[in-house]
């Protein structure tokens, strides 16, 4: 069956380390792969998106990489702070010829600590 | 200001009952979905909707219906056929096209039918 996979276990980092979130996924071909950020009670707010034939992108503090042949991404927040503390979102678009369809992961929260 | 807007925020209901969700954008996306999210649950995809009066079934939509009378609104039903309907409810809207997009959320409504 199809799966995708984050950590389970929230992640506790101390500020200014870098924080290293991890996305698997199986059984799926992804075109695209998008990171959302969510806090409590409020919607997914967009982060980055990287395609399949890039290994990795950049945006300030953040970065992302893609690797499809293990079939993983890794999501970076450099210099971490306590206002990164959130749940972070990873999905896939499959690109099934149906549109914009993500299939999410179920998150890893993330608490950054003084 | 553009943007997406849910509305109401908290919705209580006693079962058995047929509840309407509101999802408005002005953000001229073609594309709008709406998920489910479950405590410590990913998204979950109930419709999505790539242009005005039409929708697909995403992968949880027994129990739910919608409509896409207008590009701006795509409401939700939650029928008294859904047998969990507790839970928050997201909304979102993106571009729409071969490529893929980054979705934009609203606030979420969080129902609770007892």
């Amino acid at each position: 069956s199809q799966k995708i996979e984050q950590n389970s276990e929230a992640l506790n980092i101390q500020e200014g380390k870098t924080a290293t979130l991890t996305c698997n996924y199986t059984n799926y071909s992804p075109a695209y792969l998008q990171w959302y950020r969510q806090d409590p009670g409020r919607g997914p707010v967009f982060l980055l998106l990287i395609r399949e034939n890039e290994k990795e992108k950049r945006k300030e503090r953040l970065k992302v990489t893609f690797d499809t042949t293990l079939k993983q991404s890794l999501f970076h927040i450099t210099a971490s702070q306590p206002a990164d503390s959130a749940t972070y979102l990873c999905a896939l678009d499959i690109l099934t010829g149906g549109g914009n369809k993500l299939t999410f992961g179920t998150g890893t929260q993330l608490k950054v600590e003084l | 200001d553009g943007g997406i807007t849910q509305s109401p925020k908290y919705l209580f209901r006693k079962e058995g009952q047929n509840v309407t969700l509101s999802c408005e954008q002005n953000l001229n996306h073609d594309a709008m979905y709406w998920y489910r999210q479950d405590p410590g649950q990913g998204l979950r995809l109930i419709y999505y909707s790539q242009i005005v009066n039409d929708f697909q079934k995403g992968d949880i939509a027994e129990g739910y219906s919608v409509s896409r009378e207008k590009k701006e609104s795509f409401p939700l039903t939650v029928t008294s056929a859904q047998k969990n309907p507790t839970a928050f409810y997201l909304c979102a809207s993106s571009g729409s096209g071969l490529a893929t997009y980054e979705q934009y959320f609203g606030p979420g409504t969080r129902l609770t039918v007892t």
